[in-house]
């Protein structure tokens, strides 16, 4: 079965600051991998999603991550860190065969001022 | 489209009570799934169908455990009884599998409390 592993639950930067979350699969095929965002008291929200188009790829928001399968990592990376970005961030494939969306353990992103 | 709507919002009950949330996914996707997110857990799948059918209820819990989907508009997660420990956040989402693999649209969720 395909997963992901979020490398940090917690992750603190200065506003203004580089974000970097950090997500690596696990996948004997091109995997389908996704970046969602939440923030309090509220659903996931989609930041961006890898398709096998581009290795780069951009999200809203300022959001971009990186698929390097020699790696198997898809990091998301923003360069400069706001505020308003302090939320949980989730990393998830969709499993090549069944289309199941599974869910790596989160990352919560704390930005001071 | 209005989204994924999941009601209600939030659910407060009383242990051995049964609860049933409820969840209109968007008009036309084919996949509906139910997760559950705790602190310890994360966020767990629990069900999800293909055009109305269950394909995997691995990750539901236990029997008290329940889902269905009569038609293509309409999810119900019911637990009977429920137990303090299924406080939770549960989500309900689809996607659009005809147009391969798509993301997923997310509810709000509903916050269950048992008390």
């Amino acid at each position: 079965a395909q997963s992901v592993t979020q490398l940090g639950s917690h992750v603190s930067v200065s506003e203004g600051a580089l974000v970097l979350l950090r997500c690596n699969y696990s996948s004997s095929v091109p995997p389908y991998l996704f970046w969602y965002v939440q923030y309090p008291n509220q659903g996931l929200q989609l930041l961006l999603k890898y398709t096998s188009a581009a290795t780069l790829v951009k999200g809203i928001n300022g959001f971009e991550a990186e698929f390097k399968k020699s790696e198997t990592s898809f990091h998301l990376t923003k360069p400069s860190a706001h505020m308003s970005d302090a939320a949980e961030y989730f990393c998830a494939v969709s499993e090549d065969s069944s289309y199941k969306l599974i869910f790596g353990s989160g990352t919560r992103l704390l930005v001071r001022p | 489209d209005a989204g994924v709507i999941q009601s209600p919002r939030h659910e407060v009950t009383e242990m051995g009570q049964e609860v049933t949330l409820r969840c209109k996914p968007i008009s036309g996707h084919d996949y509906l799934f139910w997760y559950r997110q705790t602190m310890m857990r994360g966020l767990e799948l629990l069900i999800y169908f293909n055009n109305n059918v269950p394909i995997d209820d691995s990750g539901m819990p236990e029997d008290r455990f329940s889902a269905k989907m009569p038609n293509a508009s309409f999810s119900t997660l019911k637990i009977q009884p429920s137990e303090p420990r299924d406080s939770a956040v549960y989500f309900c989402a689809s996607r659009d599998g005809g147009r391969g693999h798509t993301e997923a649209f997310f509810g709000q969720g509903t916050r269950l409390t048992v008390v």
